[in-house]
């Protein structure tokens, strides 16, 4: 089993539409989890930690449900510019090194 | 302004040559990281770093070799005992001594053998 897994899509969603992704890690020592997004043939870039509560940046809210081992992403009101791969991130257990998904392609289309 | 610097951006290699690609980091941050990404597959841990003269192998590290004599500056070198080495390499750092740290990345360099 991969150490993190994600949905690899497309999501092909419409301007305005709600879209959501999860990512499951194999790990449960895990303690850190991130989503990175990631443009066409760019590097990775932080788009929000994700907490035990919960977290919400904007239009993006980020959960973790530890019991199951998974952590979503969320996005409302998408907008164009909202279209790229999402990367999961998660520490392997009591290490800091991080383990990265495949990837998540969102498109959003006008 | 802080940040992780990659160069070359794009490099094309020769069958049997050995090349260094360089990452540079004024962050201040102890740990560095060299990832391998291959078209749909995620990141790869190829070598890492928590302190100066200090580094250790990561799930693909054979055919590269890095060094880290400065803080700043985490050079990796892929040999030519590295057998498919087109790809995009990622540098990135974070600091240390803290569970919930985010990793920083270099623009990154692709190489293609030629």
């Amino acid at each position: 089993r991969k150490e993190v897994e994600q949905d690899p899509g497309p999501f092909n969603v419409p301007e305005g539409a709600t879209v959501a992704f999860n990512c499951t890690y194999s790990n449960s020592a895990s303690q850190s989890f991130f989503w990175y997004r990631q443009d066409c043939r760019k590097e990775p870039k932080l788009l929000m930690s994700v907490y035990s509560s919960g977290n919400e940046d904007g239009r993006f809210t980020a959960q973790l449900n530890r019991a199951s081992q998974y952590i979503s992403l969320l996005i409302r009101d998408s907008k164009l510019s909202d279209s790229a791969t999402y990367l999961c991130a998660v520490n392997r257990g009591d290490d800091y090194k991080l383990s990265f998904g495949a990837g998540t392609t969102v498109t959003v289309r006008a | 302004d802080g940040g992780i610097t990659q160069s070359p951006k794009y490099l094309f290699r020769k069958e049997g040559q050995n090349v260094t690609l360089s990452c540079e980091q004024n962050l201040n941050h102890d740990a560095m990281y060299w990832y391998r990404q291959d078209p749909g597959q995620g990141l790869r841990l190829i070598y890492y770093s928590q302190i100066v003269n200090d580094f250790q192998k990561g799930d693909i590290a054979e055919g590269y070799s890095v060094s880290r004599e400065k803080k700043e500056s985490f050079p990796l070198t892929v040999t030519s005992a590295q057998k498919n080495p087109t790809a995009f390499y990622l540098c990135a750092s974070s600091i240390t001594g803290t569970m919930n740290t985010e990793a920083f990345f270099g623009q990154g360099t692709r190489l293609t053998v030629v």
